[in-house]
C-alpha cells in the first residue's frame, strides 16, 4: 500500500462545477502539500499546510490530522484549471529538510 | 528572481556514459532537492541538501551522487547510465518562513532518455 493515496485518478468535470480531490496518508507528517503540474510539466506550489483550512482565489485546501486526510477543492472550475494535481506528505529530516512523499496525482480536466 | 533554472531541458544519453544535472536557485534558499518523475509514476526523492557541504540521500539515491560546495548550486552526477534513469529530473528549493513551514519551488525540469 502507497504511503500517500489520491482519489479520484482521473476527474472531468464541466465548466463552473464545484471539484473535489482527496488524499489519504499512513504516516505521521510534518505538514501536506498540495503542488499543480502543467501540461507542459512545471510543478507549482498551491499549498502547504500542518492544520485547518486554507484558501487561495478559488482553491480551499483543508486537512485532518486525526483522520490523516487532506481535500483540495476547486470553486467555479475553469478549462485553465485542467491539470494534474499532486498530494505530498512532508516528514521532518537532517536540520529542518522536508522529505517529500508523494501521491500518484489527479488528473482533471474541466470542459468547457 | 530567475527561481529556479536547471540545465539542459533535454538530454539523450548512451548506456555508460556520465552527465551532470545543472541546478541553481537566487532565493538564497537553505534547502535543495532532487526528484525524478517516471511516465505515469509519482515524483520520487533522490538527494536532498540543507546548505552548502550537506547532503543527504533520499528514497532512490542509487546511482547518482550529489554536491554542494554554494548556497545556489546543487548539481546531480548521474556515472554508468542506466536505461532504468530515463525519467524527468526536477530540482527544488525551499528556505525558512516565519511559519517554519517550507513552501519548495520547483524547476522546469530536465527530460533524459538513455538508450
Amino acid at each position: 500500500k502507497n504511503e500517500v493515496e489520491q482519489s479520484p485518478q482521473n476527474l472531468t468535470a464541466q465548466e463552473g462545477e464545484f471539484i473535489t480531490i482527496n488524499c489519504s496518508y499512513s504516516v505521521g507528517i510534518s505538514a501536506l502539500h498540495w503542488l499543480q503540474q502543467h501540461p507542459g510539466g512545471g510543478i507549482v506550489s498551491l499549498f502547504m499546510l500542518s492544520s485547518g483550512k486554507k484558501k487561495h482565489g478559488r482553491l480551499i485546501a483543508t486537512i485532518n490530522i486525526q483522520e490523516k486526510h487532506s481535500s483540495l477543492h476547486i470553486t467555479a472550475s475553469h478549462p485553465r484549471d485542467s491539470a494534474v494535481y499532486i498530494c505530498a506528505v512532508a516528514s521532518p529530516s537532517l536540520q529542518g529538510a522536508q522529505k517529500l512523499v508523494f501521491g500518484q496525482g489527479t488528473r482533471l480536466t474541466i470542459n468547457p | 528572481n530567475a527561481g529556479v533554472t536547471q540545465t539542459p531541458k533535454f538530454r539523450i544519453l548512451k548506456i555508460g556514459q556520465s552527465m551532470t544535472l545543472q541546478c541553481a536557485q537566487d532565493m538564497n534558499h537553505n534547502y535543495m532537492y532532487w526528484y525524478r518523475q517516471d511516465p505515469g509514476m509519482g515524483l520520487k526523492l533522490i538527494y536532498y541538501s540543507v546548505g552548502a557541504g550537506i547532503t543527504d540521500k533520499g528514497e532512490v539515491p542509487n546511482g547518482y551522487n550529489v554536491s554542494r560546495s554554494t548556497t545556489e548550486d546543487f548539481p546531480l552526477r548521474l556515472e554508468l547510465a542506466a536505461p532504468s534513469q530515463t525519467s524527468v529530473y526536477f530540482c527544488a528549493s525551499s528556505g525558512r518562513d516565519t511559519s517554519y513551514l517550507y513552501e519548495q519551488y520547483f524547476g522546469p525540469g530536465t527530460r533524459l532518455t538513455v538508450t
